[in-house]
């Protein structure tokens, strides 16, 4: 079982640009979160994917959006890049969390460390 | 979400128990304890949760206290390899994000 798997691992933009981030979950999970971390804090819910569909939304603009595939990947694509958008960016897979009986702790990959120059 | 409170930094000697103190006095009736930790430059690893009762696994133990104000992750026998920020999380039934605050850094001496 690989796990949950970003990519890329680094990305280095300049101000003004777009951005796609990918997020392959772990084997049997449908439900996929991101997470933006800025250096030295805890990471900071964007927001989650189930059935395709966005099912909660953390306090980020509109600039940030998602999507989920069939097959339960994910991408984050990020429109207008600010430096303040420089951040380890997460992803984390799971079962649809208050299911009774089912194993819901959520798995994160990697991470993909954004650079907005 | 309630809110949680943890010391920013511990250190512990490596063979030791380390014992990671977690304050959530706002903690309501259906809202689990959760327990992350990041090792540098990893993603989040899930460590444990628990509602009422003391839990354990093969990682640590979590000890909530009867009124459900505090909670205490236990790793029995901590290695260098536990060096890393451990978060405390207050998650509700339903909730389906993470809150995560800044947690406690821990590191571990030989």
């Amino acid at each position: 079982d690989a796990g949950v798997t970003q990519s890329p691992t680094h990305l280095i933009k300049t101000r003004g640009q777009q951005v796609t981030l990918r997020c392959s979950p772990k084997s049997g999970h449908d439900t996929v979160s991101w997470y933006q971390q800025a250096l030295g804090q805890g990471p900071q819910f964007i927001f989650q994917y189930y059935e395709e569909e966005e099912r909660q939304r953390g306090n980020f603009p509109d600039r940030f959006s998602g999507h989920q595939f069939p097959n339960y990947s994910s991408e984050l694509n990020v429109n207008a890049l600010l430096l303040g958008d420089s951040a380890l960016y997460l992803c984390a897979s799971s079962l649809p969390w208050g299911s009774p009986g089912r194993n819901t702790e959520a798995f994160f990959g990697q991470g993909t460390r954004l650079t907005v120059v | 979400d309630a809110k949680t409170t943890q010391p920013p930094s511990m250190d512990c000697a490596e063979g030791r128990a380390a014992n990671l103190p977690c304050n959530h006095s706002t903690i309501s009736g259906n809202e689990y304890v959760y327990w992350y930790r990041q090792i540098h430059s990893q993603g989040p690893q899930y460590i444990i949760h628990g509602l009422k009762n003391n839990e354990t696994n093969e990682m640590a133990s979590l000890i909530i206290t009867e009124d459900r104000k505090s909670s205490t992750l236990i790793l029995p026998h901590a290695t260098l390899r536990d060096t890393a920020v451990y978060y405390c999380i207050v998650r509700g039934l339903g909730a389906q994000k993470l809150v995560f605050g800044q947690g406690t850094r821990l590191t571990i001496n030989p």
